[in-house]
């Protein structure tokens, strides 16, 4: 199975302030990885999809790049309804896996 | 719009099956596919089985003897059942639309609790 390893685990930010999220997968991917947004409680939303497809009605302050093995989602402008856990997901192969997700707190 | 929705049993005795419906509505199951996620309190998703629009079934290698998926499109569901269960299959589980590429899932459900003890 292709191991998704996400980094930070957590990470606290300000209001307006942009961040980055990693994640690296032990083998070439080609592009084919998402990020799902998972607010407390609630179920994962699809943000990105295809390394940097936004999907629709997300907002364009999100943002995904990357090719073969290193990805990254930015916020830019963080928004208090930002807080949540982000998990990047390969869809390349079967299984499909996720990585470990980053917790992103307000500062 | 596009709709999942979950139903199981809540609890389920060790050793016994669980089985799960995940009942859509705005799509049509001969159109796209849908997958089984599920997550341990406090922890990350795994991916659980998907059927495809044509019907055919993939299952996590690590799950598959003990998994069944399928789905019945005149009432516009997907069965999951699962035997044999243990205490660490106590999780939430979801469903969710494919599409976007394979195993991209774009609308989930609200998510099933299952608690597996005796």
């Amino acid at each position: 199975d292709i191991q998704m390893t996400q980094s930070p685990a957590s990470l606290s930010a300000s209001l307006g302030e942009t961040v980055t999220i990693e994640c690296l997968a032990s083998e070439d991917i080609y592009s084919n990885l998402a990020w799902y947004q998972q607010k407390p409680g609630k179920s994962p939303q699809l943000l990105i999809y295809y390394a940097n497809s936004l999907n629709d009605g997300v907002p364009s302050r999100f943002s995904g790049s990357g090719s073969g093995t290193q990805y990254s989602l930015k916020i830019n402008s963080l928004q208090s309804e930002d807080v949540s856990i982000y998990f990047c997901q390969q869809n390349y192969d079967s299984p499909p896996t996720f990585g470990g997700g980053t917790k992103l707190e307000l500062k | 719009q596009v709709q999942l929705k979950e139903s199981g049993p809540g609890l389920v005795q060790p050793s016994r099956t669980l089985s799960l419906t995940c009942t859509v509505s705005g799509f049509s199951l001969t159109s796209y596919g849908v997958s089984w996620v599920r997550q341990p309190p406090g922890k990350g998703l795994e991916w659980i089985a998907a059927i495809w629009s044509g019907g055919s079934t993939d299952y996590n290698s690590a799950l598959k003897s003990r998994l069944s998926i399928s789905r019945d499109t005149s009432k516009s569901q997907v069965l999951l059942k699962m035997n044999s269960l243990q205490t660490e299959d106590t999780a939430m589980y979801f469903c969710a639309r494919l599409r976007g590429g394979p195993y991209v899932m774009d609308a989930w459900g609200q998510g099933a609790s299952v608690t597996v003890s005796s």
